[in-house]
């Protein structure tokens, strides 16, 4: 099993509607999830990170946090054609050696 | 401004070249990193530094050097024995090796 998997889409939806996007990874013990949103031609951009169980709110956007079910997610309410990315989920793992280990991404279009 | 510079942002190289990539960070952190990102595929990484002084390889190390002789700066060399060096190469940099990591905005590499 792949450390990080994520739905590679595309994931559409249309402008204004929630955009559910899903990652679920093997190591149980890690610790630090974080999502990472890349516009087509440039690099990865720091969004959102969560730690604990739960829900973890900024603005728009929720990370939702499971470690016994080992998944995590990102909603992003009122969605704008701004959106539109590939958005990277990556977490560090625990096992032996700590390192980021990222997803191969979710492409997200909001259709106007 | 703090940030995470990468000169140049395309760069065209001939077979049998070696050409160098350059990484700038003022961020005070400790740990830099080199990845290639594909089209279509997910952040593989090429080298690491937890430390001025000090490098790992890591999963796609064969072709390429680097240095760490400053905090600072992390160059990338790809050598002529990578055999597909045409890809968009991404810098990173995070406090201490396991934390989240910044990425710089990538140089695009292109070999005729």
């Amino acid at each position: 099993q792949k450390e990080v998997e994520q739905n590679s889409g595309p994931l559409s939806v249309p402008e204004g509607a929630i955009a559910s996007l899903n990652c679920t990874y093997s190591d149980r013990g890690s610790q630090s999830f974080f999502w990472y949103r890349q516009y087509s031609g440039k690099s990865p951009e720091l969004i959102m990170f969560i730690y604990s169980n739960g829900d973890k709110e900024d603005g728009r956007f929720t990370a939702q946090l499971n470690k016994a079910s080992q998944y995590v997610s990102l909603l992003i309410r009122d969605s704008q054609p701004s959106d539109s990315a590939t958005y990277l989920c990556a977490l560090i793992t625990q096992g032996g050696s700590e390192k980021l280990v990222f997803g191969k991404g979710t492409k997200l279009t909001v259709n106007p | 401004d703090g940030g995470i510079t990468q000169s140049p942002k395309y760069l065209f190289r001939k077979e049998g070249q070696n050409v160098t990539l350059s990484c700038e960070q003022n961020l005070n952190h400790d740990a830099m990193y080199w990845y290639r990102q594909d089209p279509g595929q997910g952040l593989r990484l090429i080298y690491y530094s937890q430390i001025v002084n000090d490098f790992q390889k890591g999963d796609i190390a064969e072709g390429y050097s680097v240095s760490r002789e400053k905090k600072e700066s992390f160059p990338l060399t790809v050598t002529s024995a990578q055999k597909n060096p045409t890809a968009f190469y991404l810098c990173a940099s995070s406090i201490r090796y396991y934390n989240e990591q910044f990425f710089g905005p990538g140089t695009r590499l292109t070999v005729l």
